[in-house]
């Protein structure tokens, strides 16, 4: 989830096993979430975003869970692999009626998958 | 990729001189916005705009302005550098209103 000071949290998997890195958002008004990945040296990556409206959403080898009643946001990776090795974190936009479409981001969880 | 361009990609300068980084996309896309990333905080978000010559304050806007004359660039100014700044720079841009954010590869800016 959420970074505490300085550290990121790490997320510790060996190659094959599934990944689940969690994230827990702050506005009940958020009505789109994204996840994003980012390598070392390297912009932020699109991974999959899923609305409000669903609760669940697939993509290649990734899925994104929505649970509004708690605020919370997972992502699960299948079969994890050496290169996803990297800080995935999650964003919320907050829908106060405009379309700006601002993000509100979180700090990451460092994911490093064991061979 | 999202063909966006950030230059420069690293620089390193002293307190109180002027710092301008560019951002430059390739598809005509109407919003772009301008983060900074700092260890123990998620991305920032300092300007963005909504088209040319419109623009806005975000979050952590103070000592820094923004211009964009065309509505493939957008530049991020200090105009007088301070060692807070000292930062990791993403350009991002917004394809429609539910689609995510992509990003360029940043600028390291070092201030001395």
């Amino acid at each position: 989830g959420e970074s505490v000071g300085l550290h990121l949290p790490t997320l510790s998997v060996q190659e094959g096993d599934n990944s689940i890195i969690n994230c827990a958002y702050s506005n009940s008004a958020s009505d789109y979430f994204i996840w994003y990945k980012q390598e070392s040296g390297k912009g932020p990556q699109f991974i999959i975003d899923i609305r409000s409206n669903m609760d669940k959403r697939q993509g290649q080898r990734v899925t994104v869970l929505l649970n509004k009643t708690v605020k919370h946001l997972s992502l699960q990776i299948a079969a994890t692999q050496p290169g996803d090795s990297a800080v995935y974190f999650c964003a919320e936009r907050v829908n106060y009626g405009g379309a700006t479409n601002k993000l509100i981001f979180g700090t990451g969880t460092l994911l490093a998958v064991q061979p | 990729d999202a063909g966006i361009t950030q230059s420069p990609r690293h620089k390193v300068t002293e307190t109180g001189t002027p710092v301008t980084l560019r951002c430059h996309q390739t598809e005509n896309h109407r919003y772009m916005y301008w983060y900074r990333q700092d260890p123990g905080h998620g991305l920032r978000l300092i300007h963005y705009s909504y088209g040319v010559k419109d623009t806005d304050k975000g979050e952590v806007s103070d000592g820094y302005s923004v211009s964009r004359s065309k509505t493939e660039d957008f530049l991020l100014t200090l105009e007088s550098a301070t060692s807070s700044q000292t930062s990791v720079y993403f350009c991002a841009i917004n394809t429609g209103y539910n689609q995510p954010q992509h990003f360029g590869d940043g600028t390291r800016l070092s201030i001395l």
